[in-house]
């Protein structure tokens, strides 16, 4: 089974700055990589597929990027509905794998 | 709009089995794959396995093999995910998510419904 490992578990930004997420394969995927967000109490939303498309209604201040085994999460402005939990998924091999996830949280 | 509704929160005692149910509105329901993903409290996200609505095919992840069951009703545009030999380990919130195509088992889930709390307690 791929392993996903994300990178922080948690990261602390101040509103208005830029958050890195991080996201690690144990092996090549090409970018058959997803993200999501999770806010308290609600489910998963889809942000990114593809690696770097977003998906609909996504705002532009998320981006995606990363191929191979690295794969990196931007938010270039945070707003505070930003805060939450952020998950990647691998859909490259059998089963699909999440990561640990990467608590975002206000500074 | 895109929606998948699920079914209410249920509680089961160890050994028992739970069928938990999914309705989609606003898309054609054999077009797009169904794939159930779980979350226990305070944990990520697990994936469970997939099944395509238009010939219910199916596919699940090995640790739930032989204990997960996904079906479908087309006529009523529901999938139904049934969960047997239930223990403690499978408390937690289930997930029906849409798959951004058909027929594919690789797929990103675009479309997640609300999540049904399973809780397993004697």
């Amino acid at each position: 089974e791929l392993v996903m490992t994300q990178s922080p578990a948690t990261l602390s930004v101040s509103p208005g700055d830029r958050a890195t997420l991080s996201c690690r394969a144990s092996q090549s995927l090409y970018n058959n990589v997803a993200w999501y967000q999770q806010r308290p109490g609600q489910a998963p939303r889809l942000l990114m597929y593809g690696a770097s498309t977003r998906a609909t209604g996504i705002p532009a201040r998320f981006s995606g990027s990363g191929s191979g085994t690295e794969f990196t999460l931007t938010i270039s402005s945070l707003q505070s509905e930003d805060f939450a939990v952020y998950y990647c998924q691998q859909y490259y091999n059998w089963p699909p794998t999440f990561g640990q996830g990467t608590r975002l949280e206000i500074k | 709009q895109v929606q998948l509704v699920q079914s209410g929160a249920e509680v089961k005692k160890p050994g028992a089995s739970v069928k938990v149910s999914c309705k989609a509105f606003g898309y054609t329901f054999t077009s797009h794959d169904i794939i159930w993903v779980r979350q226990a409290s305070g944990q990520g996200l697990e994936w469970m396995g997939w099944m395509n609505p238009d010939n219910a095919n199916t596919g699940y992840a090995q640790k739930f093999q032989g204990r997960v069951t996904m079906t479908r009703d087309t006529s009523i545009r529901t999938a139904y995910m049934e969960l047997s030999s239930l223990s403690s380990e499978d408390t937690a919130v289930y997930y029906c998510t849409r798959g951004t195509g058909s027929g594919d088992i690789l797929t990103p889930n675009d479309y997640w419904g609300q999540g049904t709390l399973v809780t397993v307690s004697s």
